[in-house]
């Protein structure tokens, strides 16, 4: 069963507009979410992060906001690049981190010029 | 300053052969993970070494083993290889445990694509 749940398995945006990954996830204990950016032939990258107790993080061009009452989180890339193209893994992690991060499947952003 | 390093890059095997995949931290990092990337699935964690102990493993059988060298560099072991094991293992390295209210993170390698036949 899935925890993290990334359903959209491909985005394809234009240069310059807003890209809107979504993760959804089921597990309750899951108190601090990351996101992670993977081009081919590359190991993933961390991207950005959030805290439960925060609803929005920000990092340049990147923000995520987390709605822990829908247990959702979303990231927000604007405005979008060519070099933004890549594999987005939505990842979480419950109190202590022993059971180590639970990634998403990801979604492949596509951005086109 | 070097990355988190994996090899061998590509591995071929055959089933019911064994796989050792490699794996060397960032300096100073005393904690690695292992995660398996198969097709069409995310990364889902399979150990967790740190200061040369196993700390936790995800939901695989016993065929996948490894252990961290005192240098923290770690080995990932599978043995009796299925068919189902092909898939891009990934090494990652943190400063310590996956503590989060440290802000630490993972560092990840470029992996090893794994193909049993």
């Amino acid at each position: 069963d899935q925890q993290v749940k990334q359903n959209s398995p491909s985005l394809s945006v234009q240069e310059g507009r807003i890209s809107i990954l979504n993760c959804d996830y089921t597990n309750s204990m899951f108190d601090y979410f990351l996101w992670y950016k993977k081009y081919p032939a590359e190991g993933p990258t961390f991207l950005i992060s959030i805290s439960s107790i925060k609803d929005k993080n920000e990092d340049g061009r990147f923000t995520v906001f987390l709605n822990k009452s829908a247990k959702h989180l979303s990231l927000h890339i604007v405005p979008s690049q060519p070099g933004d193209s890549a594999v987005y893994f939505c990842a979480a992690i419950g109190a202590g981190g022993a059971d180590g991060l639970t990634f998403g499947k990801g979604t492949h952003l596509i951005i086109q010029p | 300053e070097a990355g988190v390093t994996q090899s061998p890059t590509h591995l071929i095997k055959t089933r019911g052969q064994q796989a050792t995949l490699r794996c060397s931290p960032i300096s100073g990092h005393t904690s690695v993970y292992w995660y398996q990337q198969a097709l069409g699935l995310g990364l889902q964690f399979l150990l967790w070494y740190d200061e040369g102990e196993e700390r936790n493993r995800g939901n695989f059988p016993p065929r996948f083993s490894g252990r961290q060298f005192p240098n923290y560099s770690s080995e990932l072991n599978v043995n009796a290889l299925l068919l189902g094991d092909s898939a891009l293992y990934l090494c990652a390295s943190s400063l310590k445990g996956q503590g989060y209210a440290t802000n630490e993170k993972l560092f990840f390698g470029s992996g090893t694509q794994l193909s049993v036949l």
